[in-house]
């Protein structure tokens, strides 16, 4: 079993829907992060959350630290969303160490 | 802002040669990086973590006589692909992180590396 794993793994949707993406840990974290990886390889972190709520944009990244679990929500979904959103952790002792990242989730925005 | 400038961004060699990649964090100092090796439809795959003035410590698996890293400045680290084979055509990508409480991981904009 992985120690971050996302859900769903492919999702689908029409330009205007609210989207959920899922992140869950096994294991004790320093930070949180959501990244976004465009067709062309390249990659934007997101947020980086230790508890609590972040908002940017259109963007909103929760965290639960009790419950191990993280979600990234996007409002007003734009065919521009479309991409791999990957979800990783930092694992102390501190947050600046490696990266465990998730299995990423394929995010394509129909218009 | 933080920025991680990575060249080149894609390269096509032949059989048995090196090519050497390039990292630079461009508006602050990293004294970490770290190479990240990408397969299709696949997450991300730590390769090396990257320490300025020592030597990179490799993960499990990977050979440090083949990958070879160096980090001799603040601001940048290279990755060299010595006596490349076709198996190693993949999508290479580094990132560093600026410390502070609001940064988090910035990455390079990556490699994709045909070996032919």
């Amino acid at each position: 079993k992985n120690e971050v794993e996302q859900s769903p793994q492919n999702l689908t949707a029409q330009e205007g829907e609210f989207i959920t993406i899922n992140c869950s840990y096994s294991v004790g974290i320093s930070a949180l992060h959501w990244l976004q990886q465009h067709p062309g390889g390249g990659i934007v972190s997101l947020f980086m959350l230790s508890s609590g709520k972040k908002k940017h944009g259109r963007l909103i990244a929760t965290i639960n630290i009790q419950e191990k679990h993280s979600s990234l929500h996007i409002t007003a979904s734009h065919p521009r969303d479309s991409a791999v959103y990957i979800c990783a952790v930092s694992i102390p002792p501190t947050s600046g160490s490696r990266l465990t990242f998730g299995e990423g989730t394929q995010l394509t925005v129909n218009p | 802002g933080a920025v991680v400038s990575q060249h080149p961004s894609w390269v096509i060699c032949k059989s048995g040669t090196s090519v050497k990649i390039e990292c630079r964090s461009l508006d602050f100092q990293a004294t970490t990086m770290f190479w990240y090796r990408q397969f299709p439809k696949q997450s991300l795959m730590l390769m090396a973590t990257s320490n300025e003035g020592s030597k990179a410590t490799y993960e499990q698996g990977v050979e440090k006589d083949k990958f070879l890293i160096n980090h001799a400045s603040l601001t940048l680290s290279t990755l060299t692909v010595t006596s490349a084979h076709p198996e190693d055509s993949s999508f290479y990508i580094c990132s560093a992180r600026k410390t502070g409480a609001n940064y988090g991981y910035t990455f390079g904009s990556g490699t994709r590396l045909t070996v032919v």
